[in-house]
């Protein structure tokens, strides 16, 4: 089944700087790729996604990549702000089969002032 | 009024007590998800509830029993649970077709669950 690894566990990043997190997958079958975004204690909310046939998308300081030959992708959080501190998770899913998303195992981010 | 809603937002009880997790959502959606989210581990995939209809049993041990009663509606019966049972329990919603999920989660607050 499918497995994703994400790297790092935990990021520190000044404001205004920018953040990068990882994420390696292992079923070449996957086709969607969502990030979730959770605050201290409410659930996690998408942020932004990316779908197999397009390799990067953007949404203002926020733009995922992906590398489907190496089965990665990555979110970038640019001029990042105090509020951008929380627990991002990246997911992988085969969207028409069930479309059961699996995690990864979340990074802590810290954006300090 | 939030998307979905997940009530009571913390829960303690002992190991011989049964209680229920509820969930509500207001979005139309047509498929329901419980998710068990556990310090330094990824979210895990407890059941999948698609038109009703319980489409998926992610492996999950017999003391948790859900139920659907319609597609807005969804809980998470609990009968002797462990303390490694203690958890943040997560509902989501999102609008399937066949067998396909079209895209975007929506989670609730989230349940706190101890178990003593």
């Amino acid at each position: 089944g499918e497995n994703v690894e994400q790297h790092p566990s935990t990021l520190s990043v000044q404001e205004g700087d920018s953040a990068v997190i990882k994420c390696t997958y292992s079923d070449s079958a996957s086709n969607y790729f969502p990030w979730y975004k959770q605050e201290l204690g409410k659930g996690p909310q998408l942020i932004i996604d990316i779908r197999s046939n397009v390799g990067e998308k953007k949404d203002q300081r926020i733009a995922v990549t992906l590398n489907k030959t190496a089965k990665h992708f990555s979110l970038h959080i640019t001029e990042t702000q105090p509020e951008d501190s929380a627990v991002y998770f990246c997911a992988a899913s085969i969207m028409d089969q069930g479309g059961k998303l699996i995690f990864g195992q979340g990074t802590e981010l810290s954006v300090k002032p | 009024e939030t998307g979905v809603t997940q009530t009571p937002r913390h829960l303690v009880m002992g190991m011989t007590n049964k209680k229920s997790l509820k969930c509500e959502q207001h979005l139309g959606h047509n498929a329901m998800y419980w998710y068990k989210q556990s310090a330094k581990k990824p979210l895990e995939l407890m059941f999948v509830y698609n038109f009703k209809e319980q489409t998926e049993n992610n492996s999950v041990p017999s003391r948790f029993s859900p139920e659907c009663p319609n597609s807005s509606h969804l809980f998470l019966h609990l009968h002797t649970l462990q303390p490694e049972d203690s958890a943040l329990y997560l509902c989501a919603s999102s609008f399937r077709t066949g067998n396909a999920n079209t895209g975007e989660l929506f989670f609730g607050e989230g349940s706190r669950l101890t178990v003593l």
